[in-house]
């Protein structure tokens, strides 16, 4: 069964610091695909990056970053020089390709406070 | 870009009532979802849709019905509305890929916060 586990429920750091958001997975599918989506206090929650199974190569955009690695089954999400605009709830999620419907398994989020 | 709304952001109802939440999404996406979202449990999907008229249960359906009469529109009934079903309501939609490459990033709309009395 295809689960998603977050274990910082919270975390606070202090403004331009760097963070790092967990996010371990489990999945039987060779094929899946992962996401991170970011809610700010307004709620929409905001789609920030897609990877396949395949594509270990970690990414970059900007001051975020993300880890891919299939050995661990973890996804982590770094967020370099921190600023109080980047506070909200962060999702890590997994879709299996093996299922048409594109359900997509969210973990209970990690909340993180950007302190000035 | 992607629009996906909700008819409401806040609502507020009576026990017992019926109670429409309307989505609508302007991309021509085939794959729309309802899920709400409450503190410590996450996301958990209540209905999704891949096709007009086609609907299928997700993890908490119970007290709950959807209606996709138009592929842009998809809608959560609350038929009888109770106090547990006060939530955040939030809609979503993805694309989906007819050469089977599904996985792909679902859209979401700003939320409807139901408070029912």
């Amino acid at each position: 069964a295809q689960k998603v586990t977050q274990a910082q429920t919270e975390i606070s750091v202090v403004e331009k610091e760097d963070v790092t958001l967990d996010c371990v997975y489990e999945t039987r599918d060779t094929t899946y695909y992962l996401f991170w989506y970011k809610q700010p206090p307004s709620g929409e929650l905001v789609f920030l990056i897609r990877r396949n199974s395949f594509d270990e190569q970690n990414e970059i955009s900007g001051r975020y970053s993300w880890n891919f690695q299939k050995s661990t089954s973890s996804f982590n999400f770094t967020i370099t020089a921190s600023q109080v605009v980047d506070s909200a709830v962060y999702f890590c999620a997994l879709s299996e390709a093996s299922v048409r419907d594109d359900k997509i398994i969210f973990g209970k989020g990690t909340r993180l406070h950007i302190l000035p | 870009d992607v629009k996906v709304t909700q008819s409401s952001r806040y609502l507020v109802k009576r026990t017992g009532e019926k109670v429409f939440l309307e989505c609508v999404q302007d991309m021509d996406h085939e794959n729309m979802f309802w899920y709400r979202q409450d503190p410590g449990l996450g996301l958990r999907l209540i209905y999704f849709s891949y096709d007009v008229k086609m609907k299928e249960k997700g993890d908490i359906p119970e007290g709950y019905s959807v209606s996709r009469e138009k592929k842009e529109r998809f809608s959560l009934i609350l038929e009888s509305a109770s106090t547990n079903q006060t939530s955040m309501y939030l809609c979503a939609s993805s694309f989906y890929y007819h050469t089977g490459d599904a996985g792909n990033e679902q859209f979401f709309g700003p939320g409807t916060r139901l408070t029912v009395l």
